[in-house]
């Protein structure tokens, strides 16, 4: 069985400072792993993903996150957080040996940007 | 990436009554859809696989006749909740996914808040 975990369902940074969410996950197989954003009342928008090859991932937004195998972790990262980063964040995993399956998500975590 | 509609973006309706929310793929010919239920400040759950010509795949916990599916095209999915109650407002998301060979990305709708009065 494959679960997400994000530490902290509340991350708050100044604007301008470093935005770290950190995501870890358990599964049996090399998942694929997913970072969504999502603003109220919205869907989801894809950030990032990794699914083979280069572990430094670069997304849209200024966004990256990094997959570490021997950490089962994919934490996303932004130099210089802005006002308008403001939302929540989810991590994914898709178990990546089977067919078309559903993604699983972790609980995600409200980023909030401080003047 | 393919574009994913869905509709309506928010409804509200009397307790006992239906509700269909629908899932378009603009561009892609999607022969998996898969419906999530977001409660407020949780995460997304997966309720149920929805497959072109074929019964849907239901997860867990989700009853399948209160949650009627029907992908009758390659480009569109019906989410019908039945019999509604209050407890089952919710933000509903559908999205489609490529399988093995179609890659991995997921393409979500806009989601549909539903509220059960």
């Amino acid at each position: 069985a494959q679960s997400v975990t994000q530490l902290g369902s509340h991350v708050s940074v100044s604007e301008g400072a470093l935005v770290l969410l950190r995501c870890n996950y358990s599964s049996s197989v090399p998942p694929y792993l997913f970072w969504y954003v999502q603003y109220p009342n919205q869907g989801l928008q894809l950030l990032l993903k990794y699914t083979t090859g280069a572990t430094l991932v670069k997304g849209i937004n200024g966004f990256e996150a990094e997959f570490k195998k021997s950490e089962t972790s994919f934490h996303l990262t932004k130099p210089s957080a802005h006002m308008s980063d403001a939302a929540e964040y989810f991590c994914a995993v898709l178990y990546s040996g089977g067919g078309a399956d559903g993604l699983t998500f972790g609980k995600g975590t409200h980023l909030i940007i401080q003047p | 990436g393919a574009v994913v509609s869905q509709h309506p973006s928010w409804v509200i309706c009397k307790s006992g009554t239906s509700v269909k929310i629908e899932c378009r793929s603009l561009d892609f010919q999607a022969t998996t859809m898969f419906w999530y239920r977001q409660f407020p400040k949780q995460s997304l759950m997966l309720m149920a696989t929805s497959n072109e010509g074929s019964k849907a795949t239901y997860e867990q916990g989700v009853e399948k006749d209160k949650f009627l599916i029907n992908h009758a095209s390659l480009t569109l999915s019906t989410l019908t909740v039945t019999s509604a109650h209050p407890e089952d407002s919710s933000f509903y998301i559908c999205s489609l996914q490529g399988g093995r060979g179609f890659g991995t990305e997921a393409f979500f709708g806009q989601g549909t808040r539903l509220t059960v009065v």
